[in-house]
This record gives C-alpha cells, structure tokens and sequence, in this order.
C-alpha cells in the first residue's frame, strides 16, 4: 500500500514571497490533515478535512494561509505572503478507521520542509 | 493551550538500558493514545497505540503503561538500542481529532 505522497520535500523562499505543498494520501482515506511543525515541537494542526468540507481550520492564520482538497482526494496548501516564522515542516497525514479494529490510525506524509529567508 | 503534555524534552541512556517517557492529559474524552516515533527528514510513523480501557499493552521492546485515574500514560523502551534514536511523540485522540505532546528527543548510547 502506497503511503501518504507530499511534494515538493523542500522549498526555500524570501519573505512575502508565495509557496504551495501538495498531498496525495493514502487511497480511500476520507480524512486528511495539514500539520506545521516548527524545530523541536510536535506537530500543530493547521486545518482537517473529511472529504472535501473543512471539519477544524481554527489555528489556520486564514490572513496567509489556505488550503483545499478538491473532489475529497489530494490537498494543497498555500502561504501567501510568507513571514520568517513560517519556517518549519509541513506534514500531511491521512486517517481511517480499520474495519474490526478498535482504535484510529493515522498516517503520515514525509512532510515538507520551508525555510523563508 | 497543550492538551498532552510530555516530559523529558531530551532523554540520553546507554545501550540496554531502559528509555521512560511520560505524557499526562486532561480531556476524558480521549479514547485513544498513539505514540508516534520519527527519525530526522521523516514523518511521524505509528509505533504503538493504547485504549483507555487496558492498563499496559507490549509489542516486543515497547510497552505503554496507562494510568485512567491519574490520566497519564508512558512509554517505556526495553533494551533500548542506538537505533532507537530518534524523536517520541505522544498523543491522544478522539473521533479523528488528534493532539500531539511536544516530543522527547532519544539518544542512545552505544
């Protein structure tokens, strides 16, 4: 089974200039996860998706930041314009729920990381 | 404001000893409480996983203890080995909401 695909896996740009990731999950999740993760902390969640409707993009800057997935499959988000502190690893993650297995299970992309100079 | 909160930040042990990180919540409402293990340039990957309604759960070297009452689980790393180096993240979810810990960097010693 193919894994959580993002691209590019690194992008370094000037401030106030735009930038865009892209991810493809796993095939047949339904829910789909933006996560920014800056140096030395976990992951904080930027915006989820279940299919193609927004269910938490409440710690989204919606000011820079957006996103959409597009007939409920892959996912882009988009900076517009960058800041110094947007430098981190962006990380997609993907998420079902096993039939006859009792608990959730997510996974995730191999992230992309941004440097904005 | 931090749903999980996990310590150490940073945790060095030598070759076959014992790796402890704990987490502590406070939202009842969680009904599932994954750890997660990422090496530099990777993504977070699954590495075990507990319900509230067991206490311990083993897979080989890692166990998850979990405390309901005092709403705390940790995580402990048997023989612990360099390539267990790596960054540990708690969690705990429920639905398909998910709330990270702030990860403990592991290093381990040859």
């Amino acid at each position: 089974e193919a894994g959580v695909a993002q691209s590019p896996r690194y992008k370094i740009i000037e401030k106030r200039q735009s930038v865009a990731f892209w991810c493809n999950p796993i095939s047949g999740h339904a829910t789909l996860y933006w996560y920014q993760q800056i140096l030395g902390q976990g992951p904080k969640l930027l915006i989820q998706f279940q299919n193609n409707g927004v269910v938490d993009d409440s710690q989204l800057p919606k000011d820079r930041f957006s996103a959409e997935r597009l007939k409920g499959v892959d996912s882009t988000l988009k900076i517009q314009p960058a800041k110094l502190e947007d430098s981190a690893v962006y990380l997609c993650a993907s998420h079902y729920r096993p039939s006859g297995r009792p608990y959730n299970e997510q996974f995730f992309g191999p992230g992309t990381r941004l440097t904005v100079l | 404001q931090q749903q999980v909160k996990q310590s150490p930040q940073s945790l060095i042990v030598q070759k076959g000893g014992i790796s402890i990180i704990n987490c502590a919540y406070e939202n009842t409402a969680f009904d599932y409480f994954p750890w997660y293990q990422q090496f530099p340039g990777k993504g977070p990957a699954l590495l075990i996983a507990i319900r509230p309604d067991v206490s311990e759960k083993k897979e080989g070297r890692f166990t998850i203890s979990f405390n309901k009452s005092a709403k705390q689980f940790s995580l402990h790393i048997m023989d612990s080995q360099p390539g267990d180096s790596a960054t540990y993240f708690c969690a705990a979810s429920m639905g398909n909401q998910f709330y990270f810990g702030t990860g403990t960097s592991l290093t381990v010693i040859p």
